[in-house]
């Protein structure tokens, strides 16, 4: 079956731009999760769904950076005023459900601040 | 912050010998799982293991879990090059009662299998 989708692949983008990126998870997964990694790293949680209300977003670096879920399926995580420290691969995971479920990850975006 | 130590930081073996990765954590965990990352397909899932297991096996692969050491480890017997990738261990944190469903990563070790 399709795993987990994320578009764009790539993004480049200006600082101070706003960006969007996307996530389609596995279908019937209630629970989504949202991580960045950067050069070198293992992945930082950012924020996790389950359904679609954010059960935690204690990872969300500051206020510039937002997650929605408006329907339990499809996540769309915004970067507002985007800096040049933003610059990494943002990897977003589904499960079955959250607690004790694999998670299964998608390809990521790779985010370019110039 | 990253709550999981991988050691080694890089590995590096011949096809047919076994790799042994370990990984250390602070907190009372849920469950600990493995991850393998190369460049042509993203994030895999390998193993997960719960706070009330000691040993999981899954093909090539051996996973021990030790929660009074706050350590795991992941062997791969019999390496192929195709094993080359960079392997991470996650764990899912308990605290209060709750598990929280975020994975806390580790920063990897490169594992790199000669043929």
């Amino acid at each position: 079956g399709a795993g987990v989708s994320q578009t764009p692949s790539n993004k480049v983008t200006e600082k101070g731009k706003y960006v969007e990126l996307r996530c389609d998870p596995i279908s019937g997964h209630t629970a989504l999760y949202w991580y960045r990694q950067s050069l070198g790293q293992g992945p930082e949680f950012l924020i996790y769904f389950q359904g679609t209300g954010a059960a935690d977003d204690s990872g969300l670096p500051n206020d510039r950076f937002f997650a929605v879920r408006p329907e339990g399926s499809v996540s769309t995580l915004k970067i507002q005023r985007t800096e040049r420290g933003d610059s990494a691969v943002y990897l977003c995971a589904s499960s079955l459900s959250g607690n004790s479920y694999e998670q299964y990850f998608g390809p990521g975006t790779r985010l370019t601040v110039t | 912050s990253q709550q999981g130590e991988e050691d080694p930081q890089a590995l590096s073996i011949q096809e047919g010998e076994n790799a042994t990765m370990n990984c250390s954590y602070k907190t009372s965990i849920n469950n600990l799982q493995w991850y393998r990352q190369n460049s042509g397909r993203g994030l895999v899932h390998l193993i997960l293991i719960r706070s009330n297991e000691r040993e999981k096996h899954s093909g090539r692969l051996r996973v021990t879990l030790d929660t009074s050491k706050k350590s795991s480890s992941l062997l791969i017997t019999a390496s192929r090059a195709a094993d080359t990738a960079s392997y991470f261990c996650a764990t899912e944190l308990f605290a209060g009662g709750t598990s929280y469903g975020k994975l806390t990563f580790g920063q990897g070790t490169i594992l790199t299998v000669h043929p």
